[in-house]
């Protein structure tokens, strides 16, 4: 079946380097990604978006890259810092019979060392 | 609220004995979703209201569990006769439309059974 996945499920930086966080998928119908950001206790936040017509989105300090020919996602965040530390999803977004369906990966912790 | 509302935050129950959990979405957002987060890893989808009703239960994973949602707000994601493998954490997420928008989470109902 189809996937999304991580390439990494520990990612450890150190405070103001920039993190790079990757995600493949396999399903070549999605049209729609979302980075989410999962702190311990607490549901999936919403980071950062990008349409499958585009290949690169920036928000504050964050920045995702979109690379069809390979199904390629990533995350970038920009001088890392200790309340960055989380668990990060990328989810792809499938269009069914009457609404969006995610799909998400399982995830890559991100610890951010002081 | 201005969030994605569930409840309760922490349920602990017996095999066999019947739950029901509930989420309150943001107002006025059509489309509500409901997932599984088992320990560790990533979200599965259960099932897809857009209104009051569910054109997608395709992630329900047995005839014991059923969602209902009245009034385009308020769901109720309800589980008879629990078993062990239910314990998870049960999120609730909606948004606007059904289409390419983001999800927006609640904190997630967190279910043992013992």
């Amino acid at each position: 079946g189809e996937s999304v996945g991580l390439h990494l499920p520990t990612l450890s930086v150190q405070e103001g380097d920039n993190s790079i966080i990757n995600c493949a998928y396999s399903n070549s119908a999605s049209d729609y990604f979302i980075w989410y950001k999962q702190e311990s206790g607490k549901g999936p936040q919403f980071i950062i978006d990008i349409r499958s017509n585009m290949d690169k989105r920036q928000g504050q300090r964050v920045t995702v890259l979109l690379n069809k020919t390979v199904k390629h996602l990533s995350l970038q965040i920009a001088a890392t810092q200790p309340g960055d530390s989380a668990v990060y999803f990328c989810a792809e977004n499938i269009l069914t019979g009457g609404g969006n369906k995610l799909t998400f990966g399982t995830g890559t912790q991100l610890k951010v060392e002081l | 609220g201005a969030g994605v509302s569930q409840s309760p935050s922490n349920k602990v129950t017996e095999k066999g004995k019947d739950v029901e959990l509930r989420c309150d979405p943001i107002s006025g957002h059509t489309a509500l979703y409901w997932y599984r987060q088992r320990l560790g890893q990533g979200l599965e989808f259960l099932i897809y209201f857009q209104g009051n009703s569910a054109p997608d239960k395709s992630g329900l994973p047995s005839d014991r569990f059923s969602a209902e949602r009245t009034g385009e707000s308020v769901s109720t994601l309800t589980i008879q006769r629990t078993q062990q493998e239910d314990s998870a954490v049960y999120l609730c997420a909606s948004s606007s439309t059904g289409g390419n928008q983001p999800q927006h989470f609640g904190d997630g109902t967190r279910l043992s059974i013992l």
